[in-house]
């Protein structure tokens, strides 16, 4: 079973404009993380959010988790060509504490030069 | 400063062939995972180890088995593989539960014909 699903499936921006991925989830969480992939490489770890934290900060991105709406949301700002990449949610079995992060498919973002 | 090393990066198998992954990391992390990654369907776990002698059962580990007999490997076996185990796999590793996110190698693209 899938824990969190990433949206949109794919997203396609100019070079300088911001782009928000949101990710959506079904249970309860104690942590949920980004995690970025280029093409035909490994994930590399962006940002963890805990489930007691409503924002976090990286350089141009931002992450927001609303455990209300089981939703958090990934915002890069002045993005830029080398942003193209496959973005992930992961979350956590909230009743298996760090154990297994579950992946979502991703968003695949596209910045046009 | 190697991270997570994966070797082989590519390999072709007949149906029924065996072949072991390694997974190597070298900054003394007590987690370790092998995930495989398939279209569409973001990374789904199939084995991982919370120490050194120690493995666990993921999502899905059917067709699979592992072993951690040094802190610093993590090995994943194929004993008799079939066309459905087509996927790009990947080692992570984390210094145990969440603190820092994982560190993913780069992958081996496994193709079973």
């Amino acid at each position: 079973s899938q824990q969190g699903e990433e949206d949109p499936q794919a997203l396609s921006i100019q070079e300088g404009e911001n782009a928000t991925m949101n990710c959506s989830y079904k249970t309860s969480i104690n942590n949920l993380q980004w995690y970025r992939q280029n093409s035909g490489r490994g994930l590399v770890h962006l940002i963890l959010i805990r489930s007691n934290e409503r924002e976090k900060h990286s350089g141009r991105l931002r992450v927001t988790l609303d455990t209300s709406k089981k939703s958090s949301s990934l915002l890069i700002t002045a993005s830029r060509a080398a942003d193209t990449a496959s973005y992930f949610c992961a979350t956590d079995a909230g009743d298996n504490y760090g154990q297994n992060f579950v992946f979502g498919p991703g968003t695949r973002l596209s910045v046009l030069p | 400063n190697a991270g997570v090393t994966q070797t082989p990066k590519f390999r072709v198998l007949k149906t029924g062939q065996s072949m072991t992954l390694l997974c190597a990391q070298d900054m003394n992390h007590e987690y370790m995972y092998w995930y495989r990654q398939d279209p569409g369907m973001g990374l789904r776990l199939i084995h991982y180890s919370v120490g050194e002698g120690t493995t666990a059962k993921g999502e899905v580990p059917d067709g699979y088995n592992v072993s951690r007999l040094k802190k610093q490997n993590f090995l994943l076996g194929l004993e008799s593989a079939a066309p459905s185990q087509t996927s790009v796999y990947f080692c992570a590793s984390s210094y145990g539960r969440v603190r820092a996110g994982y560190t993913f190698g780069s992958g081996t693209r496994l193709t079973v014909v």
